[in-house]
């Protein structure tokens, strides 16, 4: 069974601050690693999509880097607002059979508080 | 575009009854996903489709069939529901696409659909 972890499960941190997580994989044999936003009441949207070792992606204040030889990525929030409250989650892509799909880590709730 | 639908958006089952989930898409994506999530354990996938009239195993498929008779839509089916399938299920679409020589699959979600099974 292929795991993907994420650290830590949850997060509090104060409006201003700069914070960040871990998603960890097995490196072995490794495609691409997504990064989905998940607020309350609402579905996942995707953030990044890495494919290569040394990427770093940004998109506003967030980025996020890969480390595909030792199985981890980062991402970083710079000054935490509190609408960047919300579960982060990251998937690593596998194959199976000729196709495709996702494998979720449970995801860090971020909540900012202001 | 509506995106990913998901009908209906809360339903209370009792152990036994049968139902079944809609998802549509309007994106033309090739590729459909039904996920389960529960407190602590993430986003599980169910079944999943790679294209119209295909359906394959996820991570936890027992007690589901799924059908995808059309392209857009994706169909979950519980026939027999049990408590331990009270859960927010959500239907994913995505379409992969090459992007500076690599190929990317992002997926769109649906906003999800909360079953309880008393």
């Amino acid at each position: 069974i292929l795991n993907v972890e994420q650290s830590p499960q949850s997060l509090h941190v104060q409006e201003g601050d700069s914070t960040n997580f871990t998603c960890s994989f097995p490196s072995s044999n490794f495609y691409a690693l997504h990064w989905y936003r998940w607020e309350t009441a609402k579905s996942p949207e995707a953030l990044f999509v890495m494919t290569l070792n040394g990427d770093e992606k940004k998109k506003g204040r967030i980025s996020a880097t890969l480390n595909t030889k030792e199985g981890y990525s980062y991402l970083y929030i710079k000054g935490s607002q509190p609408e960047d409250s919300a579960t982060y989650l990251c998937a690593l892509k596998v194959t199976q059979g000729g196709s495709e799909k996702l494998v979720f880590g449970k995801g860090t709730k971020l909540t900012v508080n202001p | 575009n509506a995106g990913v639908t998901q009908t209906p958006k809360f339903r209370v089952l009792k152990t036994g009854q049968s139902m079944t989930l809609l998802c549509a898409q309007d994106m033309n994506h090739e590729y459909m996903y039904w996920y389960r999530q529960d407190p602590g354990m993430g986003l599980r996938l169910i079944h999943y489709s790679v294209g119209e009239g295909t359906t394959a195993k996820g991570e936890v498929p027992d007690g589901y069939n799924v059908s995808r008779l059309k392209k857009q839509n994706f169909l979950l089916g519980l026939e027999s529901a049990a408590p331990s399938q009270t859960s927010v299920y959500f239907c994913a679409s995505s379409s992969p696409r090459l992007a500076g020589g690599k190929f990317y699959n992002e997926q769109f979600f649906g906003p999800g659909t909360r079953l309880t099974v008393l």
